[in-house]
């Protein structure tokens, strides 16, 4: 089975902070993904990447940034965490293709991030 | 633009009940049609998919087809259990485009 792996299940920090979110997947897969989880919104992309050191602006990137040194690893960056940031924080990945469709997406068990 | 509709909750029921829970799209093209399940404290998990019209995916006593005629993919199960509990999220995918999730339909089953 495919196994993505967040580094934190919980995590406390305070404003003006910089906080680093990692996740590692052990599949080989080429495209991996950052999403936000908050109540009545669903699930909204942050950042996306379909190859190492590449990466794609989701929906809400404001605020965020990402890393992809090696394949397996995708870190989400908060600049200067702020109170609004304060939510549960889902990676994924999925295998490639020459387009990422009709591919299931296989998420890790996510990090609740609270800013103070 | 493309997009997807998903019931609202939350849902209850009483174990042994029927569910459905409706999703529908919008696109310009025929997306990939996913139903995700996310049980308390976990990520989401894969429940079942369709990819082409009239494909019906099935898993865990769940199913849903894939309606191109009514641009739709609504999840029915015949007999729901407590374990069932959990919030369920539809995610169509659009060609190239990026993965959209619905906003999900938390379901509570009572014994």
């Amino acid at each position: 089975d495919v196994k993505v792996t967040q580094s934190s299940r919980y995590l406390v920090k305070r404003t003006g902070e910089k906080v680093f979110l990692e996740c590692v997947q052990d599949m080989d897969h080429e495209n991996m993904f950052w999403y936000r989880q908050d109540p009545g919104l669903g699930l909204r992309l942050i950042y996306f990447s379909y190859d190492v050191k590449m990466k794609e602006k989701g929906d809400i990137p404001e605020g965020y940034s990402v890393s992809r040194e090696k394949k397996e690893r995708f870190s989400l960056i908060l600049e200067s965490a702020s109170t609004n940031q304060t939510s549960m924080y889902l990676c994924a990945s999925s295998r490639g293709t020459t387009s990422y469709s009709n591919q299931p997406q296989h998420f890790g068990d996510g990090t609740r991030l609270s800013i103070l | 633009g493309n997009s997807v509709t998903q019931m609202e909750g939350p849902v209850t029921l009483s174990e042994e009940a029927f569910l459905t829970i409706n999703c529908t799209y919008t696109a310009t093209g025929y997306p990939s049609l996913f139903w995700y399940v996310q049980y308390p404290g976990e990520g989401l998990q894969l429940l079942l998919k369709a990819t082409k019209a009239d494909d019906k995916g099935s898993n865990k006593g769940f199913e849903a087809t894939y309606r191109k005629e009514t641009t739709s993919f609504h999840l029915e199960k015949g007999s729901v259990q407590v374990s069932d509990s959990a919030v369920y999220f539809c995610a169509p995918t659009f060609g190239n485009e990026k993965l959209t999730f619905g906003t999900g339909t938390r379901l509570t089953i009572i014994p």
